[in-house]
């Protein structure tokens, strides 16, 4: 079945340096690429997403990057700070009929900022 | 403010116990869901509905069960409890039509 592979499960950075986060999705018929933070004991919230007609998307410190014939997608985070410090999800969807989707999350990964 | 909120936030049942889990919604959405998340394993889809009486099965069905009797609501239940289903459990809702979802704040479920 379709997977979503995201490496590091771990990654600990110096505060003020960039950390990357890789996905690779298995649907080509994937279109939708968001990215959920999610803070300790808290629920995911949306930070930044992509969609399949755009190769890069920016948003003040984080951006998000798209290749389509790799199928992989990355987040990158510039300028880390302590506030940083969380779980992040990737996750690839599907239309699957007008209306109803797949969503397939990656297995998060932990980011550590070290002050 | 329209939202998302689960309830119980904590439970503690014991083996064998039926057990419901209430996510309600208040922006009329029509697509629902549930996930479990587990330490390695990220998010796992449990059950989903695209709409009233509309109810599927995800990858990690088994022992849960769901029924969507109106547009606010989708209840999981646990039929019979297992140690296996300790798990933080999140509800998660999208529009019709749109693939952007928002979660709850999630229940910690213990089964002992």
């Amino acid at each position: 079945g379709e997977n979503v592979e995201q490496h590091p499960s771990t990654l600990s950075v110096q505060e003020g340096d960039s950390a990357v986060i890789k996905c690779t999705y298995s649907d080509s018929a994937s279109n939708y690429f968001p990215w959920y933070k999610q803070e300790l004991g808290k629920r995911p919230q949306l930070i930044i997403d992509i969609r399949s007609n755009v190769g890069e998307k920016k948003d003040q410190r984080i951006a998000v990057t798209l290749n389509k014939t790799a199928k992989h997608f990355s987040l990158h985070i510039t300028e880390t700070q302590p506030e940083d410090s969380a779980v992040y999800f990737c996750a690839a969807t599907t239309w699957v009929t007008s209306g109803t989707y797949k969503y397939i999350f990656g297995t998060g990964t932990r980011l550590k900022v070290l002050a | 403010d329209a939202e998302i909120t689960q309830s119980p936030r904590h439970k503690i049942t014991e083996t064998g116990r039926q057990v419901t889990l209430a996510c309600h919604q208040t922006w009329n959405h029509n697509n629902m869901f549930w996930y479990r998340q587990d330490l390695g394993h990220g998010l796992r889809l449990i059950h989903y509905s695209y709409g009233v009486q509309d109810t599927n099965k995800g990858e990690v069905s088994d022992g849960y069960s769901v029924s969507r009797s109106n547009t606010e609501d989708l209840p999981l239940t646990l039929e019979s409890a297992a140690s296996s289903q300790t798990s933080v459990y999140f509800c998660a809702s999208s529009p019709g039509g749109q693939n952007i979802q928002y979660f709850g704040a999630g229940t910690r479920l213990s089964v002992l």
